[in-house]
């Protein structure tokens, strides 16, 4: 069965620099979506992602994070100045379509900021 | 606002006993519930769902029915098994149509043999 699959597993990066976490979406679907969880609390949503623009996005994206999609099979999320409680399990997840099309989860990239 | 509170973990059963992890919701306007399952090493994956009130998801054993009036989707399983150990994630999304889900903090469960 096809699956989302993420890069890397698990990265550590200290506060101040720029990660690039990595995913590949389900080949035929066409909404990707990340989402977060920060140890011990809720799973959050990030940003949807539809036609080659954000189609959605939460308070917490605010300018430091950005997606990509840069060909056609990465979809990639950017936070471009780590700080400490960025640290988190982030989870890609992709959708045939919008509406009744469940979302497609992969194994998630921990991100720890030290 | 939309929020999903679940019960506190962690869970520890054991085999062939009965489940309940209970969920209740806030939503503004009418939101489809989910159940989400994440086995150890894997993605999250929908194990069942409910669009409105009285319906019942269902899938591998396990059961939520969509009460409005208590604004619950409890998570019920007969008999548990040893492989049924994961971290279960209620979650809603607040508009038909709506992927932007939004989740609880997950429950871990352990079934022991």
């Amino acid at each position: 069965e096809p699956e989302v699959t993420q890069t890397p597993s698990h990265q550590v990066t200290q506060m101040g620099q720029e990660v690039i976490l990595r995913c590949v979406p389900i080949s035929n679907h066409l909404y990707f979506y990340w989402y977060r969880q920060i140890l011990g609390q809720k799973v959050e949503f990030l940003v949807s992602f539809y036609n080659n623009e954000i189609s959605e996005k939460s308070e917490i994206f605010d300018d430091q994070f950005s997606v990509e999609r840069p060909d056609g099979s990465n979809f990639t999320l950017k936070i471009r100045s780590t700080k400490l409680e960025d640290s988190a399990m982030y989870f890609c997840a992709s959708s045939e379509r919008q509406g009744n099309s469940p979302l497609h989860f992969g194994n998630g990239t921990r991100l720890t900021v030290t | 606002g939309n929020s999903v509170t679940q019960m506190e973990g962690p869970v520890t059963l054991s085999e062939e006993a009965f489940l309940t992890i209970n969920c209740t919701y806030t939503a503004t306007g009418y939101p489809s519930l989910f159940w989400y399952v994440q086995y150890p090493g894997e993605g999250l994956q929908l194990l069942l769902k409910a669009t409105k009130a009285d319906d019942k998801g269902s899938n591998k054993g396990f059961e939520a029915t969509y009460r409005k009036e208590t604004t619950s989707f409890h998570l019920e399983k007969g008999s548990v098994q040893v492989s049924d150990s994961a971290v279960y994630f209620c979650a809603l999304s607040d508009r038909a149509g709506a992927n932007n889900l939004f989740f609880g903090t997950g429950t871990r469960l352990t079934v022991i043999p």
